[in-house]
């Protein structure tokens, strides 16, 4: 069954520090990618999505991922956070026309 | 402004009465999904739709009912079967219902159970 992990549920980050949010995903095929954020209390928007092609992807808010077929991994970065970053991020591969998302890692941004 | 509503933003309700959430969108999707969402679990889906008249169960439908009478609509009932209502519910809606498409999401809606 296809899966998602993102093993960190929580992060802290200073300012103006780079970012990583690692995802993990079980599946045999390229699958399509996408990282979601959601901002307390609010609905979830989309950063970024991979379907194929070049394994780097570029996404909204500076934000980018690299898929790696050899890790099954398709982590997030962002080079300089600011504190408006702070929020919940999601990692999601599509089924079977669905999208099953990752549990989630909360983004804490030190001042 | 094309988008995504969900209202009422906070709902209670006492245990053992049935609650329907709104969801509207005009952006002229034809699809649209429920999820669930509680604390360390990420969003699970309930029910989608990727046509009028058409839906279907997704991995945790029980305890809960839709209809989608119209394109831009697609209500969601809380049932008192559901065992354990109390959550944040999410609408979304995409273009056509294709995995590849990007889903848009409204706010949400916070339904606590008493």
């Amino acid at each position: 069954a296809q899966s998602v992990t993102q093993p960190d549920i929580h992060i802290t980050v200073s300012e103006g520090a780079s970012l990583e949010l690692r995802c993990n995903y079980s599946y045999g095929a390229t699958p399509y990618l996408f990282w979601y954020v959601q901002s307390p209390g609010q609905g979830l928007q989309l950063l970024l999505k991979y379907f194929s092609g070049d394994t780097l992807v570029q996404g909204i808010k500076g934000f980018e991922a690299e898929f790696k077929r050899s890790q099954s991994s398709f982590n997030l970065r962002k080079p300089s956070v600011h504190w408006s970053d702070a929020a919940e991020y999601f990692c999601a591969v599509e089924r079977d026309d669905k999208i099953i998302f990752g549990k989630g890692t909360r983004l804490h941004i030190l001042p | 402004d094309g988008g995504i509503t969900q209202s009422p933003k906070y709902l209670f309700r006492k245990e053992g009465q049935n609650v329907t959430l709104s969801c509207e969108q005009n952006l002229n999707h034809d699809a649209m999904y429920w999820y669930r969402q509680d604390p360390g679990q990420g969003l699970r889906l309930i029910y989608y739709s990727q046509i009028v008249n058409d839906f279907q169960k997704g991995d945790i439908a029980e305890g809960y009912s839709v209809s989608r009478e119209k394109k831009e609509s697609f209500p969601l009932t809380v049932t008192s079967a559901q065992k354990n209502p109390t959550a944040f519910y999410l609408c979304a809606s995409s273009t056509s219902g294709s995995g590849a498409d990007t889903q848009y999401f409204g706010p949400g809606t916070r339904l606590t159970v008493l």
